[in-house]
């Protein structure tokens, strides 16, 4: 069974302080995504990658197939970054539209 | 483009009663699927589509049921409401082979 874990579950920062998101799965998977739920609720789907890197803004997407690992790096953080990160794989090895998650990273960032 | 859109937002149901989720997109997806979100569990697949007429089970599909006639619409029907089913739903689309999933805005579900 595929299995999504993510660390830390909670993390405070500082504003302007850089931010790292982990997320670990166990079995192998083609691509990753990283996506971000607001407090209000609503899910926006920030990156998909399958390898090397993506760098949208201020956030960086990083991943390592072999070693099953990715990173969310959230650079210069502000208090509008503040919300749950969520990373997701593919269920059963599909490349998307069924995904198994992770519990999320409840992010706040502090003025 | 209005996206993905849900309907109703929110909605509290007395055991045993039976509804439908609506879900909508406008963008010619292929893909789409329903989750269900709990608190400490994460976002779980209920059932999902790979296009008008197909659909499969996820993670959790017992106790709902889906069809697919038109690439647009995916409703999620409850068939016989339990208080387990209390949760926030959310239906998601995408391409086939492109990298973005997109959301409709969930909706919320009580079940006394």
């Amino acid at each position: 069974k595929n299995e999504v874990e993510q660390s830390p579950q909670n993390l405070t920062a500082q504003e302007g302080e850089f931010i790292t998101i982990n997320c670990s799965y166990s079995v192998g998977i083609s691509a990753l995504h990283w996506l971000q739920q607001h407090p209000g609720g609503g899910i926006v789907s920030l990156f998909m990658l399958s390898s090397g890197k993506k760098k949208h803004g201020r956030l960086i997407a990083t991943i390592n197939i072999q070693e099953k690992h990715s990173s969310l790096h959230i650079t210069a953080s502000h208090p509008r970054d503040s919300a749950v990160y969520i990373c997701a794989g593919p269920l059963y090895g599909g490349s998307q539209g069924n995904l198994i998650f992770g519990k999320g990273t409840k992010l706040s960032v502090k003025p | 483009n209005a996206g993905v859109t849900q309907t109703p937002k929110f909605q509290v149901l007395k055991t045993g009663q039976s509804m439908t989720l609506q879900c909508a997109q406008d963008m010619n997806h292929e893909y789409m699927s329903w989750y269900r979100q709990d608190p400490g569990m994460g976002l779980r697949l209920i059932h999902y589509s790979v296009g008008a007429g197909i659909t499969d089970q996820g993670e959790v599909p017992n106790g709902y049921n889906v069809s697919r006639s038109t690439t647009e619409d995916f409703p999620l029907r409850l068939l016989s409401a339990a208080p387990s089913q209390t949760s926030v739903y959310f239906c998601a689309s995408s391409y086939q082979g492109t990298d973005t999933q997109y959301f409709g805005p969930g909706t919320r579900l009580t079940v006394l």
